[in-house]
């Protein structure tokens, strides 16, 4: 079974700039998540979707942060603009029928920005 | 909201013996705890889970046990071996049975780098 896929990997931008992350979930996820992990510390969720609709975007900085998933699997999150401590590791999970935390979430290997 | 702290930050244990690593969290509500292994390069992988109905719980050469009443819950791994050597992390959320989806988002603890010498 293929795991999450996420691209680029790495991406190097300077302040002000765009950027956009891709996440494709495993096959049949219906819930997908966006995490920041910043250097030295734990993840942090960022959004939530449950098929196609956002079920948690509290913690999401929405003047520069946008997420969307179109048709219910694969997901782009965009930063606009970029800003100095948005260097981080932005992690992408999914989980089968998306029961929050119940479910294991499988995460992708992760997109690092750095932003100069 | 929940706060997860962990200790310790970095631990460095000879092959073959045991590491031990701490959560505390704050919320009395928390009932669900689950520990992640990330390796470099790597996104978080579940290795062990543990639901506040449960004391401990064992896997093989790793088991989890909480303390419900200290608010603290911790991982053991027995046995050490070279590939134990990642970043940990602890979380913690609260699983409401009523709900299907939502509002149930984990808080992570800020890791702990182990390190099995050889």
């Amino acid at each position: 079974e293929a795991g999450v896929a996420q691209s680029p990997r790495y991406k190097i931008i300077e302040k002000r700039q765009s950027v956009a992350f891709w996440c494709n979930p495993i096959s049949g996820h219906a819930t997908l998540y966006w995490y920041q992990q910043i250097l030295g510390q734990g993840p942090k969720l960022l959004i939530q979707f449950q098929n196609n609709g956002v079920v948690d975007d509290s913690q999401l900085p929405k003047d520069r942060f946008s997420a969307e998933r179109l048709k219910g699997v694969d997901s782009t999150l965009k930063i606009q603009p970029a800003k100095l401590e948005d260097s981080a590791v932005y992690l992408c999970a999914s989980s089968l029928r998306g029961g929050g935390a119940r479910e294991t979430q499988y995460f992708g290997p992760g997109t690092r920005l750095l932003v100069l | 909201g929940e706060n997860v702290e962990q200790h310790p930050s970095t631990l460095s244990v000879q092959e073959g013996d045991s590491a031990v690593i701490k959560c505390t969290y704050s919320d009395s509500a928390s009932n669900y705890f689950p520990w992640y292994k990330q390796e470099l390069g790597k996104g978080p992988q579940l290795i062990i889970d543990i639901r506040s109905n449960v004391g401990e719980k064992k896997d093989q050469r790793i088991a989890v046990t909480l303390n419900k009443t200290a608010k603290h819950f911790s991982l053991h791994i027995t046995e050490t071996q070279p590939e134990d050597s990642a970043v940990y992390f602890c979380a913690a959320s609260n699983e409401r049975r009523e709900s299907n989806f939502g509002n149930e988002k984990l808080t992570f603890g800020t890791g702990t780098r182990l390190t099995i010498i050889p």
